[in-house]
């Protein structure tokens, strides 16, 4: 069964440099979110989309930005980065019908 | 304080063993229950869904919830070494709502 996809996989980026994260949901999954998991820590909710619409924020930095697409892939754009936004970003998808969460392996971001 | 707290270990148990992981929670609105199981540097797996109260079996895992005493548990029968990971507990008020989750419990299984 498709799965939720993340690119890329690792990042490695300079201080107040950008990164864009990619995002594409299991198909006919209607909600997107995203995560950032910092070492040992539980998954932080940043921001999430309702049918391309954004229905939910949570802890997301306003150096970071995020959409959703036509195609119902999401972006996350992170800019100004800090060494502390080093972390896992992950995302997840669901449907309104069926609530269950999956989630992507995540994009592991380093910033040097 | 976080509105889900879960012991985070670590729990080392052997071989055969029957694991009992638990999380308990502040907020009496979550109706939407989970657990995930998380290898180190992966992303969280989802191994049980539950809606509101009640036990779900699937395999060797069993998901109960009491919403009563807002407290839900995870129990895992005939423990695997494989079964060594993070298990995350998460909920939510309503279908398509963020997941809040617990701080994750650390499961060693020895064999």
């Amino acid at each position: 069964a498709a799965g939720v996809i993340q690119s890329p996989r690792h990042l490695i980026k300079e201080k107040r440099e950008t990164a864009t994260l990619k995002c594409y949901p299991i198909p006919r999954h209607d909600t997107v979110y995203w995560y950032q998991q910092g070492p040992g820590q539980d998954p932080q909710f940043l921001i999430s989309f309702y049918e391309k619409m954004q229905s939910d924020k949570g802890s997301i930095p306003d150096r970071f930005s995020a959409q959703q697409f036509s195609d119902y892939h999401s972006e996350l754009n992170m800019s100004s980065l800090e060494l502390g936004d080093s972390a896992l970003y992950f995302c997840a998808s669901s449907s309104r019908l069926v609530p269950e969460a999956f989630f992507g392996q995540g994009t592991r971001l380093t910033v040097v | 304080q976080k509105e889900v707290e879960q012991d985070p270990g670590p729990l080392s148990v052997p071989e055969g063993a029957i694991v009992s992981l638990n999380c308990t929670y502040s907020n009496s609105a979550f109706q939407y229950f989970m657990w995930y199981r998380q290898y180190s540097r992966k992303g969280p797996e989802l191994l049980m869904y539950t809606y509101s109260s009640g036990n779900k079996e699937d395999g060797r895992f069993t998901a109960q919830v009491d919403k009563s005493s807002k407290y839900i548990s995870l129990f895992i029968r005939d423990s695997q070494p494989s079964d060594s990971a993070t298990y995350l507990c998460a909920m939510s008020a309503n279908s398509g709502y963020a997941l809040n989750f617990g701080k994750g419990t650390s499961l060693l299984v020895t064999p």
